[in-house]
């Protein structure tokens, strides 16, 4: 039980354009998830939190316009890097709960960016 | 607001060896704590958590971890390592309130050597 996933696993592309990343709860309810970024070797940094029919909040240093989160359903959440550059190459993990305040995050497999 | 401190990027040890990975952490309020391992290219999966209760914390794979308040901190142990052990690991804190947000530490690569 408490499988996330993500899709795609990696994606590779140009400088400028936007990438849709998925993290769908498969057999519960997300009443909240969690967006992370991970650089080589390093740990873990909440980019966001995200309740499912309302906006994301944003980790301070985060930019809100250029990492879009929309959390529309209780089993979906995206993540859309806008205008991708270089610097946004990265490894984009998210995680669910079954409710707010729950002390248990269920992790998805990871998604790598690569902006050429 | 809380922290982790993971003090050693990387453990070295022979297999069937014991080993430790330290973590202490700092909170001005009661926190949940837990141990993540990442295996390459992978997302985290959890070894164990403390939430209350008894302070000697059994997980998967054999791995314990003791929570010590007076010292604030929460050390993973396992008395009898694999090569398939091989990995990243990951302590981090949350509060008991709100959305209880991880924060993570630094990792601690532990490799395993036959």
């Amino acid at each position: 039980g408490a499988v996330v996933s993500q899709h795609p696993s990696w994606v590779i592309c140009k400088s400028g354009t936007s990438v849709k990343i998925e993290c769908r709860s498969l057999d519960f309810q997300a009443t909240t998830m969690f967006w992370y970024r991970q650089f080589p070797k390093q740990s873990l940094m909440l980019m966001a939190t995200s309740n499912e029919g309302s906006k994301a909040t944003y980790e301070q240093g985060v930019e809100k316009d250029k990492f879009l989160i929309n959390h529309a359903s209780l089993t979906l959440s995206t993540l859309t890097v806008t205008s991708a550059h270089p610097e946004d190459s990265s490894f984009y993990i998210c995680s669910a709960s079954e409710r707010r305040g729950a002390d248990t995050q269920y992790f998805g497999p990871g998604t790598r960016l690569t902006v050429l | 607001a809380q922290s982790v401190t993971q003090l050693d990027s990387q453990v070295p040890v022979f297999e069937e060896a014991p080993v430790e990975l330290r973590c202490n952490y700092s909170s001005s309020v009661s926190v949940y704590l837990f141990w993540y391992v990442q295996y390459p290219n992978q997302g985290l999966q959890l070894l164990l958590k403390y939430l209350s209760g008894s302070t000697l914390v059994k997980g998967i794979n054999g791995f314990e971890a003791e929570f010590n308040k007076s010292q604030t901190s929460f050390h993973l142990r396992k008395p009898s390592v694999h090569i398939s052990d091989t990995a990243e690991y990951f302590c981090a804190v949350s509060d008991r309130s709100g959305f209880q947000k991880l924060v993570f530490g630094t990792g601690t690569r532990l490799l395993v050597s036959p």
